[in-house]
């Protein structure tokens, strides 16, 4: 079956750094999704990213769909910021989202 | 984005009774909803695609009289834990798309059930 991996499994970085998250899968996908789970359980949507670059103030997102990647990029990191990122596909002919192994991030002031 | 409601967010039950969780959406008609099982400090697994008027599908090695999923309308589905045992004991959450494909995917959330 379909493994979607990412790295790091975990981070910690002090208030203000940059990071990038990653994102590989292994097959062929027609939807990927990045969500930020906060401490309460609650996934927020960060991007619905099948492929190209998209930007909303400090997160950007980029996937290259050909070369089966993702790329979440957090700029300024805020102690609001941690908690656990996961990308999520869809298969090509499915309708369900899969998910990653997930980046547990820790912004420390 | 759009908003899907669950509910109870926590519930804590003894062991053999039933437990029902709702997952609505709110401000869309959800042609799918899907559950999804989350251990701690575990990736989301899911349990079963329903689909508004017909069966659930579930996935291989979920148990479809254990976890029992209606999906009445096209705002509210239901899953119930039947004859619910500790090790059934988990972060269960939901989701709903507008369309069938390639629609972004919106989520509820969630809800931690204890059984004792």
């Amino acid at each position: 079956g379909i493994q979607v991996e990412q790295s790091p499994p975990d981070l910690i970085l002090q208030e203000g750094a940059n990071s990038t998250l990653r994102c590989n899968f292994s097959d062929s996908v027609n939807n990927l999704q990045w969500f930020h789970q906060n401490p309460w359980g609650q996934l927020i949507n960060l991007f619905y990213i099948p492929s190209g670059t998209k930007q909303n103030g400090r997160l950007s997102a980029t996937t290259v769909a050909t070369e089966r990647y993702s790329l979440l990029y957090i700029s300024s990191s805020q102690t609001t910021d941690s908690g656990v990122y996961f990308c999520a596909v869809v298969l090509t002919g499915a309708n369900n989202l899969f998910f990653g192994t997930g980046t547990r991030l820790t912004v420390i002031p | 984005g759009a908003v899907v409601s669950q509910h109870p967010s926590r519930v804590i039950c003894k062991s053999g009774t039933s437990v029902k969780i709702e997952c609505r959406s709110l401000d869309f008609q959800a042609t799918t909803m899907f559950w999804y099982r989350q251990f701690p400090k575990k990736s989301l697994m899911l349990m079963a695609t329903s689909n508004e008027g017909s069966k659930a599908t579930y996935e291989q090695g979920v148990e479809k009289d254990k976890f029992l999923i209606n999906h009445a309308s096209l705002t509210l589905s239901t899953l119930t834990v039947t004859s619910a045992h500790p090790e059934d004991s988990s972060f269960y959450i939901c989701s709903a798309t507008r369309g069938t494909f390639n629609t972004e995917a919106f989520f509820g959330q969630g809800t931690r059930l204890t059984v004792v």
